[in-house]
């Protein structure tokens, strides 16, 4: 069984469409994340929910617009796709907690390529 | 603010060698330390973590030391395999924030 999902895993598409990428989790984790890695690699968080509560929003254009229907679901819907938004999407999760060694896991990506 | 430093790849070694990845951090208080690894296709796995000063994480042949006086967490292995072929990923984790590095590619030829 999959633990931390996304769909689709790959998405093409053309400048100016909107689209959304699902992530759903199955460890009963509270706290889920996006983030996002460039075509050199580099990771950079996106967003981070908590109990469907929006924690971290880092500075990400206000095309994107996360939804958290259940704790176990994040979503990602982006308005207006740009050329620059082609990259891989990743989503993950974790427990909150106390714990500062908490470990996120990460779903398989979501590779999108605007055209 | 939090950051991570990795040495540039890609590193490309033998089968058999020796493994040492560099990696150092900047942070406020005492963060978590994490390695992760991304296999092509794929996303990333967490392979090893330390979460205070000295701790050594290690898995599959895989160690790090948190090390707080040179704020480094360096990746070893003492005999790589063309299976270790992959992206790895040096992270920091503080609060609910986790930094990546730039991520260092790793080539391992038989």
């Amino acid at each position: 069984d999959t633990a931390v999902s996304q769909t689709p895993k790959y998405l093409v598409t053309q400048m100016g469409n909107d689209k959304s990428i699902k992530c759903e989790q199955n460890l009963g984790h509270d706290t889920m994340y996006w983030y996002k890695q460039d075509s050199k690699k580099f990771l950079k968080i996106m967003f981070s929910y908590n109990n469907k509560e929006l924690i971290i929003n880092e500075t990400v254009p206000n095309r994107f617009s996360p939804k958290s229907p259940d704790k176990a679901h994040l979503n990602l819907h982006i308005n207006s796709l740009e050329l620059g938004d082609s990259a891989v999407y990743f989503c993950a999760s974790s427990t909150r907690g106390s714990g500062v060694g908490e470990t996120q896991y990460f779903g398989p990506g979501t590779r999108l390529l605007v055209l | 603010g939090n950051s991570v430093t990795q040495m540039e790849g890609p590193v490309t070694l033998s089968e058999e060698a020796f493994l040492t990845i560099n990696c150092t951090y900047t942070a406020t208080g005492y963060p978590s330390l994490f390695w992760y690894v991304q296999y092509p296709g794929e996303g990333l796995q967490l392979l090893l973590k330390a979460t205070k000063a000295d701790d050594k994480g290690s898995n599959k042949g895989f160690e790090a030391t948190y090390r707080k006086e040179t704020t480094s967490f360096h990746l070893e292995k003492g005999s790589v395999q063309v299976s270790d072929s992959a992206v790895y990923f040096c992270a920091l984790r503080a609060g609910n924030m986790l930094t990546f590095g730039g991520g260092t590619r790793l080539m391992v030829k038989p």
